[in-house]
């Protein structure tokens, strides 16, 4: 069955590291997103693509970064991490554009330290 | 900009009882309306949609019909279930985005 993963499930960095959260599916979608959610906030649109070489900045992109190399991943990157970047990370996938549903992975909850 | 309001939670009910989550919006054009529910521990799951004015969504029991003119998409469900504790969040996709409201936390008691 199609899927859509995210690794690592949990982490715990430290401020200033880079770190990096995968997302992969097997839909074949084109279409993925990164969305963080808090307490308060619901879920809030970091970055999305597309398709291959596509990324667009989100609501609350900064000191985020995405990069789509391939159909399959969409990688998020914190450059430096920040004590405000503890959250829960959601990666989705559609196979449409934004009238579409969404794929949601199980999420990666990260804790900066 | 496009934007979703949603009832503050939590929500504690019993059993069969009858349930209403307010979502109203803000959007220009003509935006498709979603329902997404998250138990705990998972990600969100796609529970309803609707695409155009005076639709109805329908899934598992709840439904929620897309009001242009109160720019509402209310979630209903004439009785619910102890398995229907989760997280509910209201959703608009307008664009080349998506907007979420901050999620309505239902338990339902026995």
């Amino acid at each position: 069955d199609a899927e859509i993963t995210q690794s690592p499930r949990h982490k715990i960095t430290e401020t200033g590291r880079q770190v990096t959260l995968a997302c992969h599916q097997t839909w074949n979608h084109n279409n993925m997103f990164w969305y963080r959610q808090d307490l308060g906030h619901g879920l809030r649109l970091i970055h999305y693509s597309y398709g291959v070489q596509d990324t667009n900045k989100g609501e609350v992109s900064d000191g985020y970064s995405v990069s789509r190399s391939n159909t399959e991943d969409l990688p998020l990157t914190l450059e430096s991490a920040a004590s405000s970047q503890t959250s829960v990370y959601f990666c989705a996938s559609s196979e449409e554009r934004s009238s579409a549903k969404q794929y949601f992975g199980p999420g990666t909850r990260l804790t900066v330290t | 900009g496009d934007s979703v309001t949603q009832m503050e939670g939590p929500v504690t009910l019993s059993e069969e009882a009858f349930l209403t989550i307010n979502c109203t919006y803000t959007a220009t054009g003509y935006p498709s309306l979603f329902w997404y529910v998250q138990y705990p521990g998972e990600g969100l799951q796609l529970l309803l949609k609707a695409t155009k004015a005076d639709d109805k969504g329908s899934n598992k029991g709840f439904e929620a019909t897309y009001r242009k003119e109160t720019t509402s998409f209310h979630l209903e469900k004439g009785s619910v279930q102890v398995s229907d504790s989760a997280v509910y969040f209201c959703a608009l996709g307008g664009g080349n985005q998506f907007y979420f409201g901050t999620g309505t936390s239902l338990t339902v008691i026995p």
